[in-house]
């Protein structure tokens, strides 16, 4: 199995800051690398896919980039409604997996 | 707008069967992939695996000896089965629709079904 490591476990964050999460492949996925946001309580919704797609419907301010192992998600500046777990996953290869996911919190 | 809702029950006795419906409504099932994803309490993802609508299957491995995935394309639903389950089976369970074309990724999900091994 391709094992997800993210990049930090959790972190605190102001209104208005850039927010940088990482995460990396035990071995090249290409650009096979997914990000969703999941609010408490609240199923998993796609922001990223392929990398760097935005899905439909998801403010500008998040954006994805890299290849290979290494990817990072940014919001470039950080809303009261992106408090929330950040999940990267890999559609290199079956099964599926998932990063440990980061927590992004008030600071 | 593609919804999803799984239903079965919330309790489930060691040993026995887990079983769970995800029906989809506002789009059809046929023409697309279907997972089962559960998130044990504070743990990562994990990927069960999907069934198309044809009904071929995918199983993780880590589950595959337990694992049966079906599809009911004149009701519109999925569905999954977990046999002899323990405790470690406690988890929410999220049924999604598995997009695999050029890209591949979860796009629409139900918003989850909390399964309890107890006894």
């Amino acid at each position: 199995d391709i094992q997800m490591t993210q990049s930090p476990f959790s972190l605190s964050a102001s209104v208005g800051d850039r927010v940088t999460i990482t995460c990396r492949a035990s071995q090249s996925i290409s650009r096979y690398l997914n990000w969703y946001q999941q609010k408490s309580g609240k199923a998993p919704k796609v922001l990223i896919y392929s990398a760097s797609s935005l899905q439909s419907g998801v403010p500008s301010r998040f954006s994805g980039s890299g290849s290979g192992t290494d990817f990072t998600l940014t919001i470039s500046s950080l809303q009261p409604e992106d408090f929330a777990t950040y999940y990267c996953q890999q559609s290199q290869s079956f099964p599926l997996t998932f990063g440990q996911g980061t927590k992004v919190e008030i600071k | 707008q593609v919804q999803l809702q799984e239903s079965g029950p919330g309790l489930v006795k060691p040993s026995e069967t887990l079983s769970l419906t995800c029906s989809v409504s506002s789009g059809s099932i046929s023409g697309y992939y279907w997972s089962w994803i559960r998130q044990p309490p504070g743990k990562r993802l994990e990927w069960i695996g999907y069934i198309y609508y044809s009904g071929s299957t995918n199983y993780n491995p880590s589950l595959q000896s337990r694992v049966t995935m079906s599809v009911d394309t004149s009701k519109n639903q999925f569905s999954l089965s977990l046999t002899s389950v323990t405790a470690a089976d406690t988890a929410v369970y999220y049924c999604a629709r598995y997009i695999r074309a050029t890209d591949y990724y979860l796009d629409y999900w139900g918003q989850g079904a909390l399964v309890t091994v107890s006894s």
